[in-house]
């Protein structure tokens, strides 16, 4: 069974860094395209980050500089670091994986809140 | 950079309407589209990918349509379950993912 269990997130002054970990089982982190997503609170959804198949980066110019995303393979576990975070950053993260670069994300995590505030 | 439009941001129907959303691209992603329903509390479910492939496990009632610029989502017969915000996705390339602001749909 596929599964996606995302954590590290909580509450971080402006500035601050955190890193978020998304720990799949069931599948193969590193065969398949996975994805950064977040939700503000009750706005809509805004993508983030991904990382193919072959390691290959891209981010939104909203993270960009500031977020950095990476997988350990030996894990099985893709991670965010969340740099230089802002009070716009506050979001539900949620990671998703898409099995091919023709396809959708299939499968999400339940999310986790991070939440930047003095 | 791609934006995604989409239209209306909410609507209401009764049950057993047809429904459609309509989401438009900037500039053309030929058939590179996904559409997710999201309910309050839950994370995004994949609905239709690549503009017109039903997701493994879906109702027929939804399907979804177009290509370059214009897409499509249509229910067919509007369930009391199908009461979700909809949200269209471009992935040309996967170099980069926009979402749509998103449709609202309610049952009157």
């Amino acid at each position: 069974e596929v599964q996606l269990v995302e954590s590290g997130g909580g509450l971080i002054q402006p500035g601050g860094s955190l890193r978020l970990s998304c720990a799949a089982s069931g599948f193969t982190v590193s065969t398949s395209y996975m994805s950064w997503v977040r939700q503000a609170p009750d706005k809509g959804l805004e993508w983030v980050s991904v990382i193919h198949s072959d390691g290959y980066t891209s981010s939104a110019d909203s993270v960009k500089g500031r977020f950095t995303i990476s997988r350990d393979n030996s894990k099985n576990t893709l991670y965010l670091q969340m740099n230089s975070l802002r009070a716009e950053d506050t979001a539900f993260y949620y990671c998703a994986r898409a099995p091919a670069a023709h396809y959708g994300s299939d499968y999400w995590g339940q999310g986790t809140l991070v939440t930047v505030s003095s | 950079d791609i934006q995604m439009t989409q239209s209306p941001s909410t609507l209401s129907a009764s049950v057993g309407d047809r429904v459609t959303i309509t989401c438009r691209a900037s500039l053309s992603i030929s058939t590179w589209l996904a559409w997710y329903q999201q309910k309050p509390g839950k994370p995004p479910k994949l609905l239709i990918y690549k503009a017109s492939i039903l997701e493994s496990g879906v109702p027929s009632r939804f399907s979804g349509s177009g290509s370059g610029t214009e897409f499509t989502l249509t229910i067919s017969s509007l369930q009391a379950d199908d009461s979700a915000t909809y949200y269209c996705q471009q992935y040309k390339s996967y170099l980069e993912l926009t979402f749509g602001g998103g449709t609202k749909v309610e049952i009157k």
